[in-house]
């Protein structure tokens, strides 16, 4: 079975600049999640999607950060303008809507913002 | 609100010694209880979780953890730690009275298993 996937693995650029990260979840998950993960720190969540609705977007800075899941299967996460405190690795997890299923992870995408 | 600690930074072990990492948990409800552990540009892979039943839960690796509602706690544990086990690693709980699936993880600790 294949796992998360994400794209790119490295980003770096300057602050004030716009950056989009791809996920694509494990295939049948309808829930979708994005984290922040700020170095020293535990994951953080930013968003998360039931197919492609949202169910929660309580700690995303809505006023630079944007998401979307358009046909419930792979996301989009963007940032802009882009801060230097953005500087992290975000994570994309999947998992069925089983509430006590658990999440899986991909690899991250590590931003550094100059 | 649900909250996890993580008290050490930091747990040094030679191998082949038995290994603890120390994880306590604050939630409203039940919990539904979590260990992930993160390798060098690698994401969180999943070792074990505790929904219900039996308190010792066995995972991945060897690891094994030890679930204590009275003292809220969910101990990482192994019997004989590998150089290999050497990462960071994370405690996430759920509040399985809450109608998401949002986990809150703790600030993580990093095991280092010498020679």
């Amino acid at each position: 079975e294949a796992g998360v996937a994400q794209s790119p693995r490295y980003k770096i650029i300057e602050k004030r600049q716009s950056v989009a990260f791809w996920c694509n979840p494990i295939s049948g998950h309808a829930t979708l999640y994005w984290y922040q993960q700020i170095l020293g720190q535990g994951p953080k969540l930013l968003i998360q999607f039931q197919n492609n609705g949202v169910v929660d977007d309580s700690q995303l800075p809505k006023d630079r950060f944007s998401a979307e899941r358009l046909k419930g299967v792979d996301s989009t996460l963007k940032i802009q303008p882009a801060k230097l405190e953005d500087s992290a690795v975000y994570l994309c997890a999947s998992s069925s809507t089983v509430v006590q299923e658990t999440q899986y992870f991909g690899p991250g995408t590590r931003l550094l913002v100059l | 609100a649900q909250s996890v600690a993580q008290p050490e930074d930091q747990v040094n072990v030679a191998e082949g010694n038995p290994l603890t990492v120390k994880c306590t948990y604050s939630v409203s409800g039940n919990p539904y209880l979590f260990w992930y552990v993160q390798y060098p540009n690698r994401g969180l892979q999943f070792l074990l979780k505790y929904i219900t039943g039996d308190n010792l839960v066995k995972g991945s690796y060897g690891f094994e953890a030890e679930f204590n509602k009275s003292q809220t706690s969910f101990h990482l544990k192994k019997p004989s730690a590998l150089v290999s086990d050497s990462a960071l690693y994370f405690c996430a709980v759920r509040d399985m009275n809450t109608g998401f699936q949002k986990l809150v993880f703790g600030t993580g600790t990093r095991l280092l298993v010498s020679p």
